[in-house]
């Protein structure tokens, strides 16, 4: 079966230093890889996704994720964090055109 | 501009009452439609998606059912709400194929 996991419940980081969101997939085929951010009761905001190309995506807010085929991995990074980085962030997987979400990450940042 | 629509942003309602919670998708004609449920803040789960109009797959058996009137309108419902049907419920919609998906602002579900 396809999958996505998110190995960290939560991540700590200082503010200004770099952070890294972890996320491993299993796939048969070629994966289309997106992540997302939610804020407190909000629905969830699109950062970026790979479907093929370079192996390293930029997106919004700074963020940006290296496709890793060998190790099956997708992590999420960010040179410099912000206290306003501080949300819940998903991974997830195309399945058919249906998205299958890792279980998230909460990222706190602290001044 | 594509816009999504969710309303009510939040819900009480008694355990055995009927629910029903509407999306309605601006912008955009023939979009794939999906009705997520977050429990406890984490999580996402797949409930239900729709290809088209009266198109309806569902992803985890349950006390729940959607349908799909209009093109750009899915609704989530069910008869006799439980306990276990609180959470926090996503619609969303994609153009289809490996596109992203689109959320709306989400609805907070209590049952008491």
């Amino acid at each position: 079966a396809q999958s996505v996991a998110q190995p960290e419940d939560q991540v700590n980081v200082a503010e200004g230093n770099p952070l890294t969101v972890k996320c491993t997939y299993s796939v048969s085929g070629n994966p289309y890889l997106f992540w997302y951010v939610q804020y407190p009761n909000r629905g969830l905001q699109f950062l970026l996704k790979y479907i093929t190309g370079d192996n390293l995506v930029k997106g919004s807010y700074g963020f940006e994720a290296e496709f890793n085929k060998s190790q099956t991995s997708f992590h999420l990074k960010k040179p410099s964090a912000l206290v306003s980085d501080s949300a819940l962030y998903f991974c997830a997987l195309n399945q058919g055109g249906k998205l299958i979400f890792g279980q998230g990450t909460e990222l706190s940042v602290k001044p | 501009s594509q816009t999504i629509h969710q309303w009510p942003a939040t819900l009480v309602q008694p355990v055995g009452s009927p629910l029903s919670l509407e999306c309605t998708v601006e912008g955009t004609s023939n979009p794939n439609l999906y009705w997520y449920r977050q429990a406890a803040g984490r999580g996402l789960q797949l409930l239900f998606y729709s290809v088209g109009i009266g198109q309806i797959s569902s992803e985890v058996p349950q006390n729940l059912s959607a349908s799909r009137p209009q093109d750009r309108q899915f609704i989530l419902s069910s008869k006799k709400l439980l306990l276990s049907d609180s959470g926090f419920y996503l619609c969303a919609w994609s153009p289809g194929g490996v596109e992203k998906l689109f959320f709306g602002s989400g609805t907070q579900l209590s049952v008491l």
